[in-house]
């Protein structure tokens, strides 16, 4: 199976900066078949990106999905209140789909 | 609107087994794949396996297999997780997920179901 390695385990930032978050795959994603969640506490996920750039409906823009191939990044261009929360990749190209572990963008 | 509503959380003891429903609504049902992950407590996302709504077919992670079922019943769009032999570590959240027109990735979440496995 495919294992995604998410870096770094925790983003300390202030809102308004740019945070860049890294999902780094053990072998190629087919068809770049590569989807970001946000999870806050108490909540579902919510999906953010599939196809490795393609935003779901709703949102923002300031979200944007990046990469190919083994690497992958999310980049939140300025950080908003709201978007502080953990991170989740998943790939979904092989079979078992499988998730990172998670990065924490916490406020710093 | 899409939604998945899923039953109340679960107590139950080490051996047991647990049946979590799923019930959708605002959606044709059966064109879509509903898939379960589970999160641990303090844990990230574990896929547990899919069931296709249209033709019952289902693919299970390894690690569940011969311990889970996944079903559905059209006639009220409901998908079901049933998990058997439940040890402590099967305590978690449980979610059902849409994966729409079988991707892969999922758009809907229901809300969670926990489950706790405690003699």
């Amino acid at each position: 199976e495919i294992v995604l390695t998410q870096s770094p385990g925790t983003l300390s930032l202030s809102p308004g900066e740019r945070a860049t978050l890294s999902c780094r795959a053990s072998l190629s994603v087919n068809s770049n078949y590569l989807a970001w969640y946000q999870q806050k506490p108490g909540q579902a996920p919510r999906l953010l990106i599939y196809g490795a750039s393609s935003r779901a409906t709703g949102i923002p823009d300031r979200f944007r999905g990046s990469g190919s191939g083994t690497d992958f990044t999310l980049t939140i261009s300025r950080l908003e209140p709201e978007d502080f929360a953990m991170y989740y990749c998943q790939q979904y190209g092989s079979s078992p789909q499988t998730f990172g572990q998670g990065t924490k963008v916490e406020i710093k | 609107q899409v939604q998945l509503v899923q039953s109340g959380g679960d107590v139950k003891k080490p051996g047991a087994s647990v049946k979590v429903s799923c019930k959708t609504s605002g959606y044709i049902f059966t064109t879509h794949r509903i898939s379960w992950v589970r999160q641990a407590p303090g844990q990230g996302l574990e896929w547990v396996g899919w069931i296709f709504a249209y033709n019952s077919d289902t693919t299970y992670a390894q690690n569940f297999q011969g311990r889970v079922t996944m079903t559905i019943d059209t006639s009220t769009a409901t998908a079901y997780m049933e998990l058997r032999s439940l040890r402590s570590d099967d305590t978690a959240v449980y979610y059902c997920a849409r994966e729409p027109y079988n991707y892969g990735f999922l758009d809907f979440w229901g809300q969670g179901t926990l489950v706790t496995v405690s003699s």
